[in-house]
């Protein structure tokens, strides 16, 4: 089984502040997906990166894929109450269809 | 517009009962999944299906039953309910290159 681990868990901090969320790996990704959940519904799917360096953005977040595809990390520049939820990155490649999905991390931006 | 669907939102029923939680989707995907997660916490997959007449239990073991008799709809079956079972259950349908679009939820408490 492989392991996907997000860090950190739980991020606390003040509109305006910058943030990064890990999520690392032993093993090698065909792509990797961050997603971003509110309460009581379902996770939004923000972006999908393949190819290994790969950067994208997304307004003020900024995602990347590491070199070797095992890791991937999603920055916030100036942070918003808005941008309060639970960040899940899901991995996928290696089980046919299926995603390996981190534990989390719980943002919450206050005003 | 395509999307995914689930019904009801929210339920609340006895210990014993059978229940159905509905999923639908009109984005034509092949594969579909049902999740289990706790509020705040990790996503736990619990069946999942690659087309018609196709389905595998998750990861996480669980006492519900799925039937994939059209490619849209994907419905799971508690035969019967017990407090154990009190989650939200999340359905998913999947692309070829593995981004998971969600539904709502339903919000499943027994008592």
């Amino acid at each position: 089984t492989q392991l996907l681990e997000q860090s950190p868990q739980f991020l606390s901090i003040q509109e305006g502040e910058n943030l990064t969320v890990y999520c690392n790996s032993s093993s090698v990704f065909s792509s990797l997906q961050w997603y971003r959940q509110e309460p009581g519904e379902g996770p939004v799917l923000l972006v999908t990166v393949v190819t290994g360096g790969e950067v994208k953005k997304l307004k003020r977040l900024t995602f990347q894929f590491g070199d070797a595809r095992k890791d991937s990390s999603l920055h916030i520049t100036a942070a918003q109450p808005g941008d309060t939820g639970l960040y899940l990155c899901g991995a996928g490649g290696t089980s046919y269809g299926k995603l390996t999905f981190g534990q989390g991390t719980i943002l919450t931006v206050h005003p | 517009e395509a999307d995914i669907y689930q019904t009801p939102r929210y339920l609340v029923i006895g210990t014993g009962k059978k229940i159905t939680l509905e999923c639908s989707q009109t984005m034509g995907h092949d594969k579909m999944y049902w999740y289990q997660q706790d509020p705040g916490m990790e996503l736990h997959l619990i069946h999942y299906s690659y087309g018609v007449n196709s389905t595998e239990k998750g990861d996480l073991s669980s006492e519900s039953t799925v039937s994939r008799i059209r490619t849209e709809h994907f419905p799971l079956t508690l035969e019967s309910a017990r407090p154990s079972h009190t989650s939200q259950y999340l359905c998913a349908s999947g692309t070829v290159f593995d981004e998971q679009y969600f539904g709502p939820g339903t919000r499943l408490t027994v008592t």
